[in-house]
């Protein structure tokens, strides 16, 4: 079993919809970041947490350290929003040099 | 600002033949410099890592190695390519400090025939 289970793992949605993707994990984390991989294969990281909640434009990154879970919510999906959200959990004990990631939520998002 | 170039972006290469993956970061000094592989449908496996010039730890055992020649460069490779190795490369950096974000190079699909 990962660390890190997302869900769902691919999720079509109209334009206009309100997005929620999950992230839940089985081992203590410190932090959690939030990532974006486009078709293209490069990644970006949009968020990174360790409580509460943070918001970049349309997109709202909320997690609950006692609960270990997070999610990712896009309002007002747009045709671009369509990528691969991927979760990464820092281990509280963790050196810096080991991330555990959940293996990604496929979004396409429909005209 | 910093900038982590990874070269090059796509790669088909035989069986038994070798590999050299590069990846340069401008504008740090001194980066935690990492080498990612993502097969298709799994998650980012960490395969190598290094927090300065020469130093190289690795996560998983297998036909790869990785090089820090320089501070800014991390070089992977292989000197016989196996079937097994087909997939999507990335390198990322992030400054040596606990909780720092990771950013990704563009990455390299290498397709092993």
């Amino acid at each position: 079993k990962n660390e890190v289970e997302q869900s769902p793992q691919n999720l079509t949605a109209q334009e206009g919809e309100f997005i929620t993707i999950n992230c839940s994990y089985s081992v203590g984390i410190s932090a959690l970041h939030w990532l974006q991989q486009h078709p293209g294969g490069g990644i970006v990281s949009l968020f990174m947490l360790s409580s509460g909640k943070k918001k970049h434009g349309r997109l709202i990154a909320t997690i609950n350290i006692q609960e270990k879970h997070s999610s990712l919510h896009i309002t007002a999906s747009h045709p671009r929003d369509s990528a691969v959200y991927i979760c990464a959990g820092v281990p509280s004990s963790n050196t810096g040099n080991q991330f555990y990631f959940g293996t990604g939520t496929s979004l396409t998002v429909i005209p | 600002s910093q900038t982590i170039h990874q070269w090059p972006a796509t790669l088909v290469q035989p069986v038994g033949s070798p590999l050299s993956l590069e990846c340069t970061v401008e504008g740090t000094s001194n980066p935690n410099l990492y080498w990612y592989r993502q097969a298709a449908g799994r998650g980012l496996q960490l395969l190598f890592y290094s927090v300065g010039i020469g130093q190289i730890s690795s996560e998983v055992p297998q036909n790869l190695s990785a090089s820090r020649p320089q501070d800014r460069q991390f070089i992977l490779s292989s000197k016989k390519l196996l079937l097994s190795d087909s997939g999507f490369y990335l390198c990322a950096w992030s400054v040596q400090q606990y909780n720092s974000p990771l950013h990704f190079g563009n990455g390299t699909r290498l397709t092993v025939t």
